[in-house]
Order: C-alpha cells, then sequence, then structure tokens
C-alpha cells in the first residue's frame, strides 16, 4: 500500500494478556519508530529501527515490551502480560531519510488502539 | 521537565480570526522544530517545519522560531472550521519529541 498500515486498529485485551501489534511501513522506508499515545497526550517515543537495528529502546516503559523488526521491513510490537495503564494508541510511524533527519517528516499509521480490561 | 512544552488550551477561536500557538523546548541544541496536526482519532500529519530563526510561511500558516528564547510558535490566519484539531509541536534529535498538543476549535 501507499501508506504506513498498521494492525489491528482495535484490540481489547484481558489484563495478564499478551498483545503483538503490527507494523507495514512504506516500501523502502529506512528507519521506523514506535509512540504511545494516552488520551489527551502526544505521542511518547518508545523504539527506533534503522533498517533491522533497534538503535534505540529507551522510551520502552518495561521489560514487558519488546519490538522487533527482523527484515528490516515489517515490525511487531509486542506487550507481554498487559495492564490496564497500557491502553494507549499505538502509532507507529516511518521515515525515509536514517533518523528522520531531513525535513523530519514522519509519515503515521492510522495507529493500534489498545485497551486493557 | 518535559522536552517540549505547549500551552495546553483548548483554544477556541472564531472562523476568520488568527489563532496563536505556543511552544517551548528544553534543549538549547536542538536545530530543527516541527508542527504536526492531528484531527481526532487519526495520526499526526506534518504542516510546517522550521530550521532557521524568525518567520516561515505557508499558505494561512506561519511558523516563528526564537533559538535564543527556545520558544516556536505557529500561527494560523483566517482560521476555518476544518483547522479544528490538536496541534503537536516537536523537535528532532534523530527522533522527533512531541509536545502535548493544544486543541484548536474554529468556530463557525
Amino acid at each position: 500500500g501507499a501508506g504506513v498500515s498498521q494492525s489491528p486498529r482495535y484490540k481489547v485485551a484481558k489484563r495478564g494478556q499478551d498483545v503483538a501489534l503490527r507494523c507495514d511501513p512504506i516500501s523502502g522506508h529506512v528507519s521506523l519508530f514506535w509512540y504511545q499515545q494516552a488520551l489527551g497526550q502526544g505521542p511518547e517515543f518508545l523504539t527506533y529501527f534503522q533498517n533491522e537495528a533497534q538503535l534505540d529502546k529507551s522510551g520502552l516503559p518495561s521489560d514487558r515490551f519488546f519490538a522487533e523488526r527482523p527484515e528490516g521491513s515489517v515490525s511487531t510490537l509486542k506487550i507481554q502480560r498487559t495492564q490496564q495503564e497500557d491502553s494507549a494508541v499505538y502509532l507507529c510511524a516511518s521515515s525515509f531519510t536514517s533518523g528522520g533527519e531531513g525535513t523530519g517528516e514522519l509519515f503515521f499509521g492510522e495507529g493500534s488502539r489498545l485497551t486493557v480490561l | 521537565q518535559k522536552e517540549v512544552e505547549q500551552n495546553s488550551g483548548p483554544l477556541s477561536v472564531p472562523e476568520g480570526a488568527i489563532a496563536s500557538l505556543n511552544c517551548t523546548y528544553s534543549d538549547r541544541g536542538s536545530q530543527s522544530f516541527f508542527w504536526y496536526r492531528q484531527y481526532s482519532g487519526k495520526s499526526p500529519e506534518l504542516i510546517m517545519f522550521i530550521y532557521s530563526n524568525g518567520d516561515k510561511e505557508d499558505g494561512r500558516f506561519t511558523a516563528q522560531l526564537n533559538k535564543a528564547s527556545q520558544y516556536v510558535s505557529l500561527l494560523i490566519r483566517d482560521s476555518q472550521p476544518s483547522d479544528s484539531a490538536t496541534y503537536l509541536c516537536a523537535v528532532i534529535n534523530y527522533k522527533l519529541s512531541f509536545g502535548a498538543g493544544t486543541t484548536v476549535t474554529v468556530r463557525a
């Protein structure tokens, strides 16, 4: 497709369940970012990939969060043993340039809205 | 202190008026600054970026940057109901760091 694609768009999980969120970036985009956006807040950085290398995971809130991009294209964000505070929209963004420099234009997917009951 | 702070709003302006959005950042070494617009339930989209001190105009939008004061603003002239959205200020240091956003409502 032409844009960043994320799935599922909506996910309801019971507390303690594991979830996996998928991001399919724009073809050829080197950089891939995951952000977490709580209601009424701006996106908060989680992690960054340049191709298949995870260069920064400083924003992951706990060791229950794990992200991978094994072949440098599709990425998966996994959350183990979900908690209510994990409820948020998880945004994936990609950029053609490495590190998102230049215009700084990140192309965002529509997000995956996670609700943990 | 958050890396990017925005006036929290919400901001309500009448149609045709100027909406003024403000943002400050903490890293004096930041070089590039961005304004994203986010409609309710949608993903952010880039509307302006600015690197140099001064003003940058693009249609009805003007971004202003003052690096000495670590301040960046966005003016929306002749506001339209379609401008009603949340506006996110962002600073780049290989990754974008966003402010909390300012919600703008343009009253018809």
